[in-house]
């Protein structure tokens, strides 16, 4: 079984400030970790993934999380946030083989302060 | 490409009414999922498809039904609607290739209040 914990229901943080959105992973095998993110009103997106190889990935929009596996952690950080970066950010955890199912954390509301 | 689509967007029911809720992509995608969204309690799994003609179980699959006649719908059906599925219904798929992990695509959501 796998479960994915985003101990940070909600962060406000204000514009042009560094952010970070944590978020704990348990599996009992080897896993793929991501970061959606949900605008208001409409589906999530995939933000930025690790599958393998660097520990350190990174969004096309500035956005980077590292897979460290002895803290089972994947935190999504920022240098600096804009205000089009307030949405609802959501980690997810896969089995790395087989059916591959995806377990979603609770979300951490990001609001970005002008 | 639309990608996922979801109808309707929005639905209002009364207890014990049935409603389907329809998926369509035009990706090609092999498979094909349901969620619900609730706050405080991220995504959950209800039911799920890896190809046409077949379906399986997700985490909460009470109260809902789904087929996949066909390779680019996925419907979820609500037989007897109660308030404790008032929620916000995500659509999803999924190219399935070889050796490699593919991102779900999401449809835009469904919001359903049951009365």
């Amino acid at each position: 079984a796998q479960s994915v914990t985003q101990l940070d229901s909600q962060v406000p943080v204000f514009e042009e400030a560094p952010v970070e959105l944590r978020c704990n992973y348990s599996s009992s095998v080897s896993v793929y970790l991501f970061w959606y993110v949900q605008y208001p009103n409409q589906g999530l997106q995939l933000l930025l993934k690790y599958l393998s190889g660097s520990t350190l990935v990174e969004s096309i929009n500035g956005f980077e999380a590292e897979f460290n596996k002895s803290q089972t952690s994947f935190h999504l950080r920022k240098p600096s946030v804009h205000i089009s970066d307030t949405a609802e950010y959501f980690c997810a955890v896969s089995a790395s083989g087989g059916y591959q199912k995806v377990t979603f954390g609770t979300g951490t509301k990001l609001q970005v302060i002008p | 490409n639309a990608g996922v689509t979801q109808t309707p967007k929005f639905r209002v029911l009364k207890t014990g009414q049935s409603m389907t809720l329809l998926c369509a992509q035009d990706m090609n995608h092999e498979y094909m999922y349901w969620y619900r969204q609730d706050p405080g309690m991220g995504l959950r799994l209800i039911h799920y498809s890896v190809g046409e003609g077949t379906t399986a179980k997700g985490e909460v699959p009470d109260g809902y039904n789904v087929s996949r006649l066909k390779k680019q719908n996925f419907l979820l059906g609500l037989e007897s609607a109660a308030p404790s599925q008032t929620s916000v219904y995500f659509c999803a798929s999924r190219l399935e290739t070889s050796g490699t992990y593919n991102e779900q695509f999401f449809g835009p959501g469904t919001r359903l209040t049951v009365l």
